[in-house]
């Protein structure tokens, strides 16, 4: 079974501009979450698509965004980017259905300059 | 929202030794209490995981207790081994959905 993949694996991004990421789940999982990582606040929750529906979201400006496709793959999108957008952001897949194991994919590593 | 406390952010041990890493949880309807560990470079994984109908769970040298009513769990590693060394993060589950709320992390370091 594929694990969870996560694309590009690193990014350079001037402020202003804006950047999408993609998570690909494992198969059959319908649920992916997003989650910024840094090292002064942890990994802190951006938001969750339940087959393709937002279903819950964390404390993050509207600038964060995003999307979830038929096929479980989920995209989230950072625009007017700033330096402190510069973090790991990781997502995780599960089946969705009540509390059950989140895999993480490798994270994208954004850096804004 | 629920608010997850993790301590200590460091620990140092020698090989051999026990670590005990401590959470506590802001929200009585959480139900899912998983640790993950990161090691540098690499994505988190769980390492076990205990659901709020259970008071403590085992997998060989890793155990994890919940207490409720005090609203807190820990991580117990016994004969801490080198390959230990690594960020560990608790999380609790709220509302029973996917969404995890972490800790802020506990780097581990086990000396030989």
């Amino acid at each position: 079974k594929a694990g969870v993949t996560q694309t590009p694996r690193y990014l350079i991004k001037t402020r202003g501009q804006q950047v999408t990421l993609s998570c690909s789940p494992i198969s059959g999982h319908r649920s992916v979450s997003w989650y910024q990582q840094t090292p002064g606040q942890g990994l802190q929750f951006l938001f969750e698509y339940f087959s393709e529906t937002q279903r819950n979201k964390g404390n993050f400006p509207g600038r964060f965004s995003g999307r979830q496709f038929s096929n479980s793959r989920s995209e989230m999108n950072v625009s007017t980017l700033e330096l402190g957008d510069s973090a790991l952001y990781l997502c995780a897949s599960s089946e969705g259905t009540g509390a059950t194991e989140a895999f993480f994919g490798q994270g994208t590593r954004l850096t804004v300059v | 929202g629920e608010n997850v406390e993790q301590h200590p952010s460091t620990l140092s041990v020698q090989e051999g030794d026990s670590a005990v890493i401590k959470c506590t949880y802001s929200d009585s309807a959480s139900n899912y209490f998983p640790w993950y560990k990161q090691e540098l470079g690499k994505r988190p994984q769980l390492i076990i995981d205990i659901r709020s109908n259970v008071g403590e769970k085992k997998d060989q040298r890793i155990a994890v207790t919940l207490n409720k009513t005090a609203k807190h769990f820990s991580l117990h590693i016994t004969e801490t081994q080198p390959e230990d060394s690594a960020v560990y993060f608790c999380a609790a589950s709220t509302r029973g959905y996917s969404t995890l709320t972490f800790g802020k992390g506990t780097m581990l370091l086990v000396s030989p």
